[in-house]
């Protein structure tokens, strides 16, 4: 079975700075796909960025960004220029390239906070 | 695009009346709908994987019988909490995925907005 760690529960940060979130996962699988999820007061989970493990290149989104180590299984998020609507529960989740099982397994979350 | 509607947002009631919450995909199809559940200040654990005109498929330890799932068309799917008790109070959330794509895989699940219940 899949797991994913999330080793930071709470992470706070200024306005403007850049944080990086940690993930790591754990799997015998080659072939899989890797997401940040964030989940803001309204509780709407809302995606933030995804990786397939079968590109090297690091996906971007705007100010969000990943550093995607495969061998080391680990999936960090980083976000640049940090801004209030920032302030949210983060989620890293891993989904397997199985076709019928496509289930999400999420870590336990890091709660962010960006301090004006 | 791939907005994911849930109604109601918000139910509370009467322990042992069963309450149905429905999940919506506005502007796709969804071949498949999975239904989570997430207590207070933790992750979100799946229960169940419902895929259109089948039956739906339930996580180790998920009720069949509690929690009833149905996904009679490409765009709903519904949850029926039967005979509901305090201890079933908790969020509920809903993702959908777009139907499958020939050589398309790893499709992102997209999610409701949640539906908090309460039993009393």
């Amino acid at each position: 079975a899949q797991t994913v760690t999330q080793s930071q529960p709470e992470m706070s940060v200024q306005e403007a700075e850049t944080v990086t979130l940690s993930c790591t996962y754990d799997t015998s699988e080659n072939n899989y796909y890797l997401f940040w999820y964030k989940q803001p007061p309204s509780r709407q989970m809302i995606l933030v960025i995804r990786q397939e493990a079968y590109k090297q290149q690091n996906a971007t989104e705007n100010r969000f960004s990943v550093n995607f180590q495969k061998a080391a299984k680990s999936f960090s998020l980083k976000i640049s220029d940090s801004q209030l609507g920032d302030t949210a529960m983060y989620f890293c989740a891993f989904m397997m390239d199985n076709f019928g099982n496509e289930k999400l397994t999420f870590g336990t979350g890091t709660r962010l906070t960006i301090i004006p | 695009g791939a907005v994911v509607s849930q109604h109601p947002s918000w139910v509370i009631c009467k322990s042992g009346t069963s309450v149905k919450i429905e999940c919506r995909s506005l502007d796709f199809q969804a071949t498949t709908m999975f239904w989570y559940r997430q207590f207070p200040k933790q992750s979100l654990m799946l229960m169940a994987t419902s895929n259109e005109g089948s039956k739906a498929t339930y996580e180790q330890g998920v009720e069949k019988d509690k929690f009833l799932i149905n996904h009679a068309s490409l765009t709903l799917s519904t949850l029926t909490v039967t005979s509901a008790h305090p201890e079933d109070s908790s969020f509920y959330i809903c993702s959908a995925r777009r139907g499958m794509v020939a050589g398309w895989r790893g499709e992102t699940q997209y999610f409701g907005p949640g539906t908090r219940l309460l039993v009393l």
